[in-house]
């Protein structure tokens, strides 16, 4: 079965510095990517997302890529703030959609 | 719409006792999920359905779990009989074809003394 690694575990930034957060998969037919934010105690919440036809995705101050070839991708924020400390899953799937393997969680903060 | 609606949000129970979590999905969702996390092992997915119809459930950890779906509009997950190690937080998603991101509720957090 699919099998989602992700690193760091753990990242501190300063404010406005960028953070970056990698994501490996096992399963070569996956092809939905997904990552979301958990702020404690609240639910995860999708902030962005990537198919396998695409190479890369913005959205304001997030950004994701995607290495089909070495089954990689990452997620970028870019001038990060305080409220962007959260834990951040990574997730994929195969189907676009179905069964979903999430990896094992990002803890960013961002010290003012 | 309210989005994923969970039941309830925390529940205490005693070790033997049976456990009932409740979902209502986001009306029109075809894909309803159940994860549960812990910190050790993250978010795993239980069991998710398709149409009502349980379509993989191999993530459901042993006998004593069980999910239904009798509507489009409403699941259980049940343990019967709980024990400690089933304390988490339980996690209900719901997704729509052809968008397939889930949605995920509130969470029930479960401690079972």
């Amino acid at each position: 079965g699919e099998n989602v690694e992700q690193h760091p575990s753990t990242l501190s930034v300063q404010e406005g510095d960028s953070a970056v957060i990698k994501c490996t998969y096992s399963d070569s037919a996956s092809n939905y990517f997904p990552w979301y934010k958990q702020e404690l105690g609240k639910r995860p919440q999708l902030i962005i997302d990537i198919r396998s036809n695409v190479g890369e995705k913005k959205d304001q101050r997030i950004a994701v890529t995607l290495n089909k070839t070495a089954k990689h991708f990452s997620l970028h924020i870019t001038e990060t703030q305080p409220e962007d400390s959260a834990v951040y899953f990574c997730a994929a799937s195969k189907n676009y959609g179905q069964n979903f393997v999430f990896g094992p969680g990002t803890r960013l903060s961002v010290l003012p | 719409d309210a989005g994923v609606i969970q039941s309830p949000r925390h529940e205490v129970t005693e070790m033997g006792q049976e456990v009932t979590l409740r979902c209502k999905p986001i009306s029109g969702h075809d894909y309803l999920f159940w994860y549960r996390q812990t910190m050790m092992r993250g978010l795993e997915l239980l069991i998710y359905f398709n149409n009502n119809v349980p379509i993989d459930d191999s993530g459901m950890p042993e006998d004593r779990f069980s999910a239904k779906m009798p509507n489009a509009s409403f699941s259980t997950l049940k343990i019967q009989p709980s024990e400690p190690r089933d304390s988490a937080v339980y996690f209900c998603a719901s997704s729509s074809s052809p968008f397939p991101q889930p949605l995920f509720g509130s969470g029930t957090r479960l401690t079972v003394v």
